[in-house]
């Protein structure tokens, strides 16, 4: 039972590339998160996910696009990347969206944007 | 809008002693939930402990334990017996009703051999 994880761990882009992190969990659960993580700052929801073929803006949806074709798999994509766009991106999953639910996380991306 | 405040950007303390991390969390909801997640330099966000707004008692998970204080709205964490491992990054976490979680700026903890 992996978890949650992430791929890749680290990736250095340059203004205007694109690229996408690939967030995998095997726990069967419905809820599906990215987060972006600044320092000085908690984390804060880019997009989430309620199920396989849905997705949802967060927070601070501006400049990324996700999908969620398999229940198992949630990906965030940067069109064209920005500076302001360096973060740990976080990934997180959770089986239902209610309070109640522990949002279990993977061991995030550090992303640079040069 | 709900809002969690980390005053305490850094801490240190002692192994084997014990420390207090302070959050205090801004809510007109009645029903919620609250987290501590640790963040150890490998990054990974792990749940320490976890609190449910409408039971009285505090959580207690081993060495980690919370005051809850419910009308000052605060959320303290204490870890007894520290040790080196516990050195990480610490965020509080306030959920309600939904999916959404909104976490604190964090405290960094420094444990002193």
């Amino acid at each position: 039972n992996a978890g949650v994880t992430q791929t890749p761990k680290f990736r250095v882009l340059k203004t205007g590339q694109s690229m996408t992190l690939l967030c995998a969990q095997d726990m069967n659960h419905e809820y599906m998160y990215w987060y972006r993580q600044d320092p000085g700052m908690g984390l804060r929801l880019i997009h989430y996910s309620v199920g396989e073929g849905t997705t949802a803006k967060g927070e601070v949806p501006d400049g990324y696009n996700v999908s969620r074709l398999k229940k198992q798999n949630f990906l965030l994509g940067l069109e064209s990347a920005a500076p302001s766009q360096t973060s740990v991106y976080f990934c997180a999953s959770s089986y239902f969206g209610q309070s109640t639910d522990t949002q279990y996380f993977g061991p995030g991306t550090r992303l640079t944007v040069l | 809008a709900q809002t969690v405040t980390q005053s305490q950007p850094e801490m240190s303390v002692q192994e084997a002693e014990t420390v207090t991390l302070s959050c205090t969390y801004d809510t007109s909801e009645s029903d919620y939930y609250l987290f501590w997640y640790k963040q150890p330099p490998s990054r990974q966000m792990i749940l320490v402990i976890r609190q449910e707004a409408y039971k009285q008692q505090n959580a207690t998970e081993n060495r980690f334990s919370v005051n809850f204080q419910k009308a000052a709205k605060s959320f303290s964490l204490k870890i007894s017996d520290s040790q080196l491992g516990d050195a990480a990054m610490y965020f509080c976490a306030y959920s309600s009703g939904t999916y959404k979680y909104i976490f604190g700026t964090g405290t960094r903890l420094k444990v002193l051999a």
